[in-house]
């Protein structure tokens, strides 16, 4: 599975948009690019996921960039319950012949009142 | 989401002694589940594959041996610490994978050996 680089932390303001950036810059073509995050002591929370389209759901949008190279997570309004450690992961999907996920040291968000 | 239950939440025990820890996904089927773990200030684990009705793949340096991992059912999957000792004390999470190869968390079990 190909790697990802995160920066390992990062502040927002509570109602502003919070941008996580990742580069995956030797990202297959059959991987996709994965986004979770973890609550101090709980386990991880399956946030959105994408392979070269932009999605959105109920929770963040994902910007992948055109060579797929590099991605963004927005959570568009966040509050004090998103901070969190933000992790992103590539790896191949489908099915249950799906990659294993392999954990980065991800971006610490701190959102601050 | 899908709901995937993991039992103890914690647990302390004596150093030599066993220890199984559950994993559930109460709402759907998965024939595939991961054990991780995860040190404090630290990123998760992988530790190992578990696939139902077959062995499980173990990642390297983890020792399939002290973690035997059983994945009787399409919804359980346990992982056993065998002759625990304090440093194997850790956050120990495991993961259920959905047909549509979504992964689900459980809460996690933390293990203190004293």
């Amino acid at each position: 599975d190909a790697k990802t680089t995160q920066p390992p932390s990062m502040d927002c303001a509570e109602g502003r948009a919070a941008n996580l950036p990742c580069n995956h810059s030797t990202i297959s073509g059959n991987e996709y690019v994965y986004w979770y995050r973890q609550i101090h002591s709980q386990g991880p929370q399956y946030i959105i996921h994408g392979l070269k389209n932009n999605e959105t759901n109920e929770m963040a949008s994902l910007i992948i960039t055109e060579d797929r190279k590099s991605s963004t997570l927005i959570l568009p309004h966040a509050t004090l319950r998103d901070t969190a450690v933000y992790y992103c992961i590539v790896r191949v999907g489908g099915g249950n012949q799906g990659g294993k996920l392999i954990f980065g040291q991800g971006t610490e968000l701190s959102v601050k009142p | 989401g899908a709901v995937v239950s993991q039992h103890p939440s914690w647990v302390i025990c004596k150093s030599g002694t066993s220890v199984k820890i559950e994993c559930r996904s109460l709402d759907f089927q998965a024939t595939t589940m991961f054990w991780y773990r995860q040190f404090p200030k630290q990123s998760l684990m992988l530790m190992a594959t578990s696939n139902e009705g077959s062995k499980a793949t173990y990642e390297q340096g983890v020792e399939k041996d002290k973690f035997l991992i059983n994945h009787a059912s399409l919804t359980l999957s346990t992982l056993t610490v065998t002759s625990a000792h304090p440093e194997d004390s850790s956050f120990y999470i495991c993961s259920a994978s959905t047909l549509a190869g979504e992964q689900y968390f459980g809460p996690g079990t933390r293990l203190t050996v004293t």
